[in-house]
């Protein structure tokens, strides 16, 4: 069985900061894993995706995150924080040997401070 | 624009109501979702679909059914509804492999009472 793990529901950082925010997954076999970002009041977007090219993963709007197999990790980062990151951030794994099923963390909500 | 589109944007239902979400994607992808989105809880699949014709149950099926006839539309059907269905409601959708992974519709947000 896979599952995610979301460390931390809430990260609040100063407008210009790093950005980490953590992901752990569980997968029986090599995984695909997602990082989705969700605006207040719209659907999810693809932030960024790994699978099994390289391991670190750059996305759009500045953030990447790298694939650590030793650690099951798949932290999401940004060098420098701005106030239109603030959102809902879903980390995501899935196996495709359970017909294409992806399973959700719980979320983390970014908030910037000015 | 290709994507997928969910109606309605928002609803208000009486408990008991039946309702059917609607989904429809114009992307061709093979695989489409249904997940209900509470606060704490991220989001848990509902009902899937791999191919048009199929469909399976996800992590909290009860009290909701889906049919997939063709391959653009996957509508979800609150048979009874109660309360503890009031949510935000998300399709979904991917191609066979979905390495891609989902492209997702804006929501539906359902409210019982």
């Amino acid at each position: 069985a896979q599952s995610v793990t979301q460390l931390g529901s809430h990260v609040s950082v100063s407008e210009g900061a790093l950005v980490l925010l953590r992901c752990n997954y569980s997968s029986s076999v090599p995984p695909y894993l997602f990082w989705y970002v969700q605006y207040p009041n719209q659907g999810l977007q693809l932030l960024l995706k790994y699978t099994s090219a390289a391991t670190l993963v750059k996305g759009i709007n500045g953030f990447e995150a790298e694939f650590k197999k030793s650690e099951t990790s798949f932290h999401l980062t940004k060098p420098s924080a701005h106030m239109s990151d603030a959102a809902e951030y879903f980390c995501a794994v899935s196996d495709w040997s359970s017909a294409s099923k992806i399973i959700f963390g719980s979320g983390t909500r970014l908030s910037i401070r000015p | 624009i290709a994507g997928i589109t969910q109606a309605p944007t928002s609803q208000i239902l009486a408990a008991g109501r039946r309702m059917t979400l609607r989904c429809t994607q114009d992307m061709r992808h093979n695989a489409m979702y249904w997940y209900r989105q509470d606060l704490g809880l991220g989001l848990r699949l509902i009902h899937y679909s791999n191919t048009a014709g199929t469909t399976g149950k996800g992590e909290v099926p009860d009290g909701y059914s889906v049919s997939r006839a063709n391959t653009d539309d996957f509508p979800l059907t609150l048979a009874s509804a109660v309360p503890s269905q009031t949510s935000v409601y998300f399709c979904a959708s991917s191609d066979s492999k979905g390495s891609r992974g989902y492209t997702f519709g804006s929501g539906t947000r359902l409210t019982v009472v």
